[in-house]
């Protein structure tokens, strides 16, 4: 595996289920990050972490709970979402949390019932 | 707050057409502008980054300029293929960790 990889390329879960989404990064990066794509809105930056702590949350609800065990490995935890939390959620990665360019992997997209 | 707008929103043109996508922000503070392409339900894919110091980049057909005083970059596409034809995003980062994107520009080159 090379690049940024993220599992389940899609997901359908209920309003009640708890589900994660999980990011790897293969090129030796040290900082990455959760965006979330919604339909006709620009991308948004939800989570940064760099050196396995969080650096950055950016307003997100706490039914999203993020997760870095190491600097490999991205986690978002899911619980209680709503309709409105349907969307393409996107993993980065980058060889430092400051002026170095992003690498982005291909997306889950999830669906909340 | 920065704001990132991409005009136009949607842009259809013959292949083998030179192309311009234009990006502007309202925080001219940045560390770096990056563009990026999306084909639809994928990933985003880096084209060119640009740091605050610089004024261009190149990469193959591809040319990105940046004037960080008056808040624009500009992407510039020769000879456009269908194989160009993608959504193309702008991202500033300003804050050292954080990418502001734009709405994007989705193109369609026609054969």
């Amino acid at each position: 595996e090379t690049g940024v990889t993220q599992t389940p390329r899609h997901l359908v879960m209920g309003m009640t289920n708890k589900k994660s989404l999980k990011c790897e990064q293969h090129l030796g990066h040290n900082a990455m990050y959760w965006y979330k794509q919604s339909a006709k809105k620009p991308l948004e930056l939800m989570f940064v972490y760099s050196l396995e702590e969080r650096v950055e949350n950016n307003s997100v609800p706490s039914r999203f709970s993020p997760e870095c065990p190491n600097s490999s490995h991205l986690f978002l935890h899911l619980h209680t979402l709503q309709p409105e939390d349907s969307a393409l959620y996107l993993c980065a990665s980058s060889q430092g949390a400051g002026t170095y360019e992003q690498y982005f992997g291909p997306g889950t997209r999830l669906t909340v019932t | 707050k920065q704001e990132v707008t991409q005009i136009p929103a949607a842009l259809s043109v013959p292949e083998g057409e030179n192309l311009v996508l234009n990006c502007s922000f309202t925080d001219s503070a940045i560390y770096n502008l990056q563009w990026f392409r999306q084909d639809p339900g994928k990933g985003l894919t880096s084209l060119l980054l640009i740091q605050s110091s610089q004024r261009e980049q190149t990469s193959g057909r591809l040319n990105a300029s940046l004037d960080k005083s008056s808040g624009r970059s500009t992407l510039y596409i020769a000879a456009s293929q269908p194989g160009d034809s993608a959504t193309y995003l702008c991202a500033v980062n300003n804050a050292g960790n954080m990418l502001t994107f734009g709405g994007g520009t989705r193109l369609m080159v026609k054969p």
